[in-house]
């Protein structure tokens, strides 16, 4: 069974500091690698895919990429209130399926 | 443009009924996924449609069909519900398979009683 693994958290951070959220993988043929954020009651939604090694920069967010140590990790720079949601951590599994993680709930305090 | 729609938003059913989830998409995708979530288990894939008229399983298939009736329409069966499929679904669909993104619908939280 191949595996997403993320802290659940909550994790808690004061608005204005970083919030960093991991996630690492047992595939390592896995290719694709994205960040979806889920508010309370709503769907996902997408705010990062990465594919190769490194940052991946925008805005306030920055998704970085290990595949050596099958490690992806996102940065949200400035935290806001706003970003106060689950992170999914999703990976692709054999190119035709994404795995997800268990998530990550992030909570910015004013 | 709608995106990704479903239907019910809600249901409740006892032991043994059935019942048809819905999802459509009008952004002109070829694949389709179903997924469920649970709490603290993420998203996992019940079943999906890389193309109009394939359709593979995921990681929890059992207790459920699926019918991609045509590019927009991809629709979840419970032949006989049971407490265990008490869940909320999501249906996505993507443009070009896992590597594009991945938009998903509201959602349909469903209790088997």
């Amino acid at each position: 069974q191949k595996e997403v693994e993320q802290n659940s958290g909550p994790l808690s951070v004061p608005e204005g500091a970083i919030a960093s959220l991991n996630c690492t993988y047992s595939d390592r043929g896995s290719q694709s690698f994205f960040w979806y954020r889920q508010y309370s009651g709503k769907s996902p939604e997408l705010i990062m895919s990465i594919y190769s090694n490194g940052d991946k920069e925008d805005g306030r967010f920055t998704a970085q990429l290990n595949k050596a140590s099958q490690y992806v990790s996102l940065l949200i720079r400035d935290s806001q209130p706003s970003d106060s949601a689950t992170y999914l951590c999703a990976v692709d599994n054999a190119g035709n399926m994404l795995t997800f993680g268990g998530g990550t709930r992030l909570m910015v305090k004013p | 443009n709608a995106g990704v729609t479903q239907t019910p938003k809600f249901q409740v059913l006892k032991t043994g009924q059935s019942m048809t989830l819905q999802c459509a998409q009008d952004m002109n995708h070829n694949s389709m996924y179903w997924y469920r979530q649970d709490p603290g288990m993420g998203l996992r894939l019940i079943y999906y449609s890389a193309s109009e008229g394939t359709t593979d399983k995921g990681e929890v298939p059992n207790g459920y069909n699926v019918s991609r009736l045509n590019k927009r329409e991809f629709s979840l069966r419970l032949e006989s519900a049971a407490p265990s499929q008490t869940s909320v679904y999501f249906c996505a669909s993507t443009r070009a398979g896992v590597t594009d993104t991945q938009y998903f619908g509201p959602g349909t939280r469903l209790t088997v009683l």
